[in-house]
């Protein structure tokens, strides 16, 4: 089955600077690749995704890139605000029939003020 | 739009109870929901997938005879987790997708289970 390998566990920034989370995946036929913030005690929220025939996605401070060849995608946000603070999870998915994600271990990322 | 809800938010039972867990897309009908555990600073493991109409799919490990699933709607799947003990207790999330082919999850707030 999929494998889903996500580093840092844990990133600590300024506010202001940017943030880079990255995941790497094990199987190929993986074509879905969600990012979700999850805020304490409650669920996971959908910030941004990308599918297998684009390379890049971007959504005002975040974006998103993917590398086929490599197997790996990066979560990137820009002029980090202390609302960003929170778990972020990377997902794959092979997207067939009734498919679950497969996550990462999380990052907790801490924007320092 | 793509709102997925949970009741309820948090529930504490004693051993050998079961406790039904609720999970309904409120703005659209999802053929295919999810159910996923989450251990305290872990994360999201998949439990079972269930499609509307038909029996659920369990992953590897999870036992099909203790968290029974139903999806009898476009819009409500139930988990219940039966002779509930201890270690049962989680946080337990659902998720909904739309439809075939579309493979956006939207989650709901979860529901926290103790198991006294």
């Amino acid at each position: 089955g999929e494998n889903v390998e996500q580093h840092p566990s844990t990133l600590s920034v300024q506010e202001g600077d940017s943030a880079v989370i990255k995941c790497t995946y094990s199987d190929s036929a993986s074509n879905y690749f969600p990012w979700y913030k999850q805020e304490l005690g409650k669920g996971p929220q959908l910030i941004i995704d990308i599918r297998s025939n684009v390379g890049e996605k971007k959504d005002q401070r975040i974006a998103v890139t993917l590398n086929k060849t490599a197997k790996h995608f990066s979560l990137h946000i820009t002029e980090t605000q202390p609302e960003d603070s929170a778990v972020y999870f990377c997902a794959a998915s092979t997207g067939g029939g009734a498919d679950g994600l497969t996550f990462g271990k999380g990052t907790h990322l801490i924007i320092q003020p | 739009g793509a709102v997925v809800s949970q009741h309820p938010s948090r529930v504490i039972c004693k051993s050998g109870t079961s406790v039904k867990i609720e999970c309904r897309s409120l703005d659209f009908q999802a053929t295919t929901m999810f159910w996923y555990r989450q251990f305290p600073k872990k994360s999201l493991m998949l439990m079972a997938t269930s499609n509307e109409g038909s029996k659920a799919t369990y992953e590897q490990g999870v036992e099909k005879d203790k968290f029974l699933i139903n999806h009898a709607s476009l819009t409500l799947s139930t988990l219940t987790v039966t002779s509930a003990h201890p270690e049962d207790s989680s946080f337990y999330i659902c998720s909904a997708r739309e439809g075939q082919g579309i493979q956006t999850q939207y989650f709901g707030p979860g529901t926290r289970l103790l198991v006294l």
